[in-house]
């Protein structure tokens, strides 16, 4: 069985641009999550989806970011008009509704020059 | 406010000794589970811990759920320098929501 996708596995964008991160989770899993680790820090929670729904958005900040997770494809984590401190690796987690353990992937590094 | 407490949060030890890695909290999870963290690498999951006082083990990582099921500990015997990673341990309030994690506990085991 393929583990939980991410692409591109490193992103480098300049201030202003737009940054779309992709999250293919696990064959038969229709949960996912994502999460932002900074340097030297623990995962932080964002953003929780179902197909086609919005679970829990309360640690995705308010402006400029916005997560989807459509009936076919990835889910997709967008960051509009990226700043410096967006820098950071953004790591998506998929589970089953039977089996809530978490999976990871490999996550994305972005980089904004 | 960081629910989950990791200690220590650096370890350098030896090959061979014996380490303990702390995760605690003021709070009740229903689950907690433990991950090593290489990097440029995601997460991978070692362990989950679902009952208050379960102990569970994986070669030579023992891994045990505080009575309360606020805090855990994973406790490594005879480290070998393929133990070197980061611990990250989390927390789940119940089925299917999100993590809280730790800072983590970045290990060194030197040969």
């Amino acid at each position: 069985n393929a583990g939980v996708m991410q692409n591109p596995r490193h992103l480098v964008r300049r201030r202003g641009q737009e940054a779309r991160l992709r999250c293919s989770p696990m064959k038969g899993h229709s949960h996912v999550y994502w999460y932002r680790q900074l340097p030297e820090e623990g995962l932080k929670f964002m953003v929780y989806l179902q197909k086609e729904n919005i679970i829990d958005e309360s640690g995705m900040p308010k402006e400029r970011f916005s997560a989807e997770f459509p009936k076919e494809g990835p889910s997709i984590l967008r960051i509009q008009q990226v700043v410096r401190g967006d820098s950071a690796a953004y790591f998506c987690a998929s589970s089953s509704a039977q089996t809530d353990t978490q999976y990871f992937g490999p996550g994305t590094r972005l980089t904004v020059l | 406010t960081q629910l989950l407490e990791q200690s220590p949060q650096f370890l350098s030890i030896q090959e061979g000794e014996n380490l303990t890695v702390y995760c605690n909290s003021s709070s009740v999870f229903s689950s907690l589970q433990w991950y090593r963290q290489e990097p440029g690498e995601g997460p991978v999951l070692l362990v989950t811990v679902v009952t208050g006082g379960e102990v569970k083990k994986l070669k030579r990582l023992t891994f045990q759920f505080g009575d309360a099921r606020k805090d855990s500990s994973l406790h490594i015997t005879a480290a070998q320098p393929g133990d070197t990673g980061l611990y990250l341990c989390a927390g789940e309030r119940s089925g299917n929501t999100p993590l809280v994690f730790g800072k983590g506990t970045r290990l060194s085991v030197i040969a």
